[in-house]
């Protein structure tokens, strides 16, 4: 069955520091690949997705990911983090059938 | 476009009554989809439609759950009977047929409290 693992639960970082969010699918064929960004009390959002070409996506609010098909996958990264980037973030794989699977989502609070 | 719309946006009953959820999507698009939020569970997909057809319930957690889209603007859900543990945000979203390649598009949700 395809599933969607996202190692990072809850991680806290200062202004300006880097993020790296974990993702990985298991899923053998073509995947479409997304990351959904949830602020408190709002709801999800799409940041960015990847179908095909270029594996390093960019996104929106300065947010890139990068496919690694031979490690299955699509980590979250940017490079300087906001105190406004405080949300829940959530990785998830389309599959063959459209449905999506989502990660059980990364906590992300960032310290002013 | 107004995005997707759900009401209510936040529903608090007693265990055994009805609950019904609204979704209206956004327009012209073909796949309508109700996803489940918890602490516990994260986010769960319940149903998700194609121009209005069911075409995968295997995420409704019991009978007490039902889903319709007599329309292609409006879908319930319903819960009957509620129970405490039904207790999480439902969320609605729409996508639209591009060929594989649709992305979802999430309404506000529904903040539902189960005493």
């Amino acid at each position: 069955a395809q599933s969607v693992s996202q190692h990072n639960h809850h991680v806290i970082l200062s202004e300006a520091a880097s993020l790296e969010l974990g993702c990985n699918y298991s899923y053998g064929g073509t995947v479409n690949l997304f990351w959904y960004v949830q602020y408190p009390g709002q709801h999800l959002q799409l940041l960015l997705k990847y179908f095909s070409g270029d594996p390093l996506v960019k996104g929106i609010k300065g947010f890139e990911a990068e496919f690694i098909k031979s490690k299955f996958s699509f980590n979250l990264r940017k490079p300087s983090v906001q105190w406004s980037d405080t949300a829940e973030y959530f990785c998830a794989v389309r599959s063959n059938t459209g449905k999506l699977i989502f990660g059980q989502g990364t906590t992300l609070q960032v310290k002013p | 476009d107004a995005g997707v719309i759900q009401s209510p946006r936040h529903e608090v009953t007693e265990m055994g009554q009805e609950v019904t959820l609204r979704c209206k999507p956004i327009s012209g698009h073909d796949y309508l989809f109700w996803y489940r939020q918890t602490m516990m569970r994260g986010l769960e997909l319940l149903i998700y439609f194609n121009n209005n057809v069911p075409i995968d319930d295997s995420g409704m957690p019991e009978d007490r759950f039902s889903a319709k889209m007599p329309n292609a603007s409006f879908s319930t859900l319903k819960i009957q009977p509620s129970e405490p543990r039904d207790s999480a945000v439902y969320f609605c979203a729409s996508s639209p047929n591009t060929g594989g390649k649709e992305t979802q598009y999430f309404g506000p949700g529904t903040r539902l409290l189960v005493l």
